[in-house]
């Protein structure tokens, strides 16, 4: 089957520091993939669409000059968190599209000190 | 707006009941409906929903849509402890968007 990973799986970080993640399609090649936030007993929030050789989609509400999404790639996708704080401590969940289904990774537990 | 409500919230039951549970939307230009399971860590797929009325089956696990009334229900029967999830509704939309648009779960409990 398609298989998502991410890498950190957990981090913690200083306030006003900048952590990356990285999302990446094991086995299949993914031009959409897309991030996800969940906070504590709440549901998964898209926060935008990345598309492999062009710029991101960000979900309305989302700041895109600080959730900075690369997707260099048909495998990989990135997510940095810049100058974290915080309020941006949560669960950081990526998916990649392949023949209309949704591979989730196992996600990122961000901790902001 | 798109809307996905799911109901229960939450739901402790104990080892061998049957459960239902439900999801209701109101999403423009309706695709799929698609329901996961989520433990610890991402959601893993259970279903995926594009036709009234055709029961999905994997197991103990069953779910059907009906796109007339906007409500999918996903059952589960002589449940286990392993059952223990937050079950996650979502709902995909036409247009080549290919977004999912989540509901807040039900928490499953399942005592022994």
């Amino acid at each position: 089957g398609a298989v998502v990973s991410q890498h950190p799986s957990w981090v913690i970080c200083k306030s006003g520091t900048s952590v990356k993640i990285e999302c990446r399609s094991l086995d299949f090649q993914a031009t959409t993939m897309f991030w996800y936030r969940q906070f504590p007993k709440q549901s998964l929030m898209l926060m935008a669409t990345s598309n492999e050789g062009s710029k991101a989609t960000y979900e309305q509400g989302v700041e895109k000059d600080k959730f900075l999404i690369n997707h260099a790639s048909l495998t990989l996708s990135t997510l940095t968190v810049t100058s974290a704080h915080p309020e941006d401590s949560s669960f950081y969940i990526c998916s990649a599209y392949l023949l209309h289904e949704q591979f989730f990774g196992p996600g990122t537990r961000l901790t902001v000190l | 707006e798109d809307k996905v409500v799911q109901s229960p919230l939450s739901l402790v039951v104990h080892e061998g009941d049957t459960v239902t549970l439900n999801c209701s939307y109101e999403v423009t230009n309706f695709r799929s409906l698609l329901w996961y399971k989520q433990e610890k860590k991402a959601p893993t797929f259970l279903f995926m929903l594009t036709s009234s009325g055709i029961e999905k089956k994997s197991g103990r696990l069953s779910s059907i849509l009906d796109k007339k009334e906007l409500f999918s229900i996903l059952n589960i029967t002589a449940t286990q402890t392993g059952d223990s999830a937050v079950y996650l509704c979502a709902v995909e939309r036409q247009g080549g968007s290919e977004k999912l648009v989540f509901g807040k779960g039900t928490k499953l409990t399942v005592n022994p």
